[in-house]
């Protein structure tokens, strides 16, 4: 069974730092492309940063473009995103979705639950 | 950026009944070298993450009831639901993963009537 487990969410003030992780088990990580995806409280949804599968390609949202970093750790079955600069409206869930591919992307077939990140003064 | 534009915002249908959502994108998502529409479905109930229903807008997803299906190319779409259950009252939402950045709809809150 597919399993996608984020954390590292948190209060943070404007202008500040986090790093989420997304463990993932259940599939052959290093095998398939794996994206971050976000959801503001009573929103929809907002792609923000995509990896591929060796790690050798990366795809940020404008929105993000020079503030997060994507990374993964094939080797320990984690996703990351770094978030530095962080605005009030980067305020979401953040949640980790496994492509169905390997390189850039072609449909998210499975996602964790996500975690809250939540910037505030 | 290719932006994605659902139809209507709130659908209200009866149990049994057909449902049928639209999403149009701003620029074609049909790639013409393997001539696939890089474009998907997902289907949201409170409190979960997305599902995924349809990928290449037409292919059901593994374990996807055959009631839920996608058509359309190039830039107009649909999915449709041929009977409506109870367990189908979620949000919807398309995607287009035809160039970065992947971009959704805004989605589309169907309800039983």
């Amino acid at each position: 069974e597919v399993q996608l487990l984020e954390s590292g969410g948190d209060l943070v003030q404007p202008g500040g730092s986090l790093r989420l992780s997304c463990v993932a088990s259940g599939f052959t990580f290093s095998s398939y492309a794996m994206s971050w995806v976000r959801q503001a409280p009573g929103k929809g949804l907002e792609w923000v940063s995509a990896i591929s599968s060796s790690g050798g390609s990366t795809y940020y949202a404008d929105s993000v473009k020079g503030r997060f970093t994507i990374s993964r750790d094939n080797s320990r079955n984690t996703l990351y995103l770094q978030m530095n600069s962080l605005r009030v409206e980067d305020t979401a869930v953040y949640s980790c979705a496994k492509d169905r591919g390997g390189s850039y992307s072609t449909g998210f077939d499975h996602w964790g639950q996500g975690t809250l990140v939540t910037v505030s003064s | 950026d290719i932006v994605m534009t659902q139809s209507p915002d709130s659908l209200a249908v009866s149990l049994g009944e057909r449902a049928t959502i639209n999403c149009k994108s701003s620029q074609s998502v049909l790639y013409s070298s393997d001539n696939k529409n890089y474009f998907a479905w997902y289907q949201q109930k409170p409190g979960q993450p997305p599902k995924l229903l349809i990928y290449w807008a037409s292919t059901r997803e593994s374990g996807v009831p055959d009631r839920f299906s996608g058509s359309g190319s190039g830039t107009d779409f649909t999915l449709t639901i041929s009977s409506l259950q109870a367990e189908d009252v979620a949000v919807y939402y398309c995607q287009q993963y035809y160039s970065s950045p992947i971009t959704f709809g805004q989605g589309t809150r169907l309800e039983i009537k």
